[in-house]
């Protein structure tokens, strides 16, 4: 299975942007790459995901280098709501269904 | 509020007990999963069910037995537990192996 790296955290000001990177190198050409977060006590809720094209919904945007070997989970405007552990993960288009999760990077946003 | 819902919130269980948790979906979702996560870790993939029929078990132990009924249940059952299974327990649906999880807020379960 395609394993991700991303910093184990970071921190960000309250109505900034914030940019959380994640490596794949070994990513196939059929992985999609899913984003999910973690708020404290609660079950990981979905963010985004994408193929090759960057993406955009609600809640955030995901920038995917051309190489997909790396993305970027953006959030525009980070809130004190926004604190919480970012998993980025691969996942299949074959085979069985099997989502693995990474470390995450925990995100601290400050007032 | 999530649309995966797991029972009990909260379970404590001895070492020789049996005890189950539950999930429900109502979404129509043909893939169901159960994760195990430990305080400060990622949830780690324990069982997952497609269609009804158990198609990843990674390796986990035998104390653990999964159960899926029908399309929107699926049990976990639990036998024999030790101390170091203590944990939040999630389960997940998602339509199909490119959609999104969604995952209910778990079962934390303690075993003394």
């Amino acid at each position: 299975d395609a394993k991700t790296t991303q910093p184990n955290s970071m921190e960000s000001n309250e109505e900034e942007p914030v940019h959380l990177p994640c490596n794949h190198s070994t990513i196939s050409g059929t992985d999609y790459i899913h984003w999910y977060r973690q708020l404290p006590s609660q079950g990981p809720e979905y963010v985004i995901h994408g193929l090759t094209s960057n993406v955009n919904n609600r809640m955030a945007s995901l920038a995917i280098a051309e190489d997909r070997k790396s993305s970027t989970l953006i959030l525009h405007r980070a809130t004190l709501r926004d604190a919480a552990v970012y998993y980025c993960i691969l996942t299949k288009t074959s085979g069985t269904y099997k989502y693995i999760f990474g470390t995450g990077t925990r995100l601290k946003v400050l007032a | 509020d999530t649309e995966v819902t797991q029972t009990p919130k909260h379970l404590v269980m001895g070492m020789t007990n049996k005890k189950s948790l539950k999930c429900e979906q109502h979404m129509g979702h043909r893939a169901m999963y159960w994760y195990k996560q430990k305080a400060k870790k990622p949830p780690e993939l324990m069982f997952v069910y497609s269609y009804e029929k158990l198609s990843i078990n990674e390796s986990v132990p035998s104390r653990f037995s999964p159960e899926c009924p029908n399309s929107s249940l699926l049990n976990l059952h639990l036998h024999a537990l030790q101390p170091e299974d203590s944990a939040l327990y999630l389960c997940a649906s998602s339509q199909d192996r490119r959609a999104p999880l969604h995952f209910g807020n778990g079962t934390r379960l303690t075993v003394t």
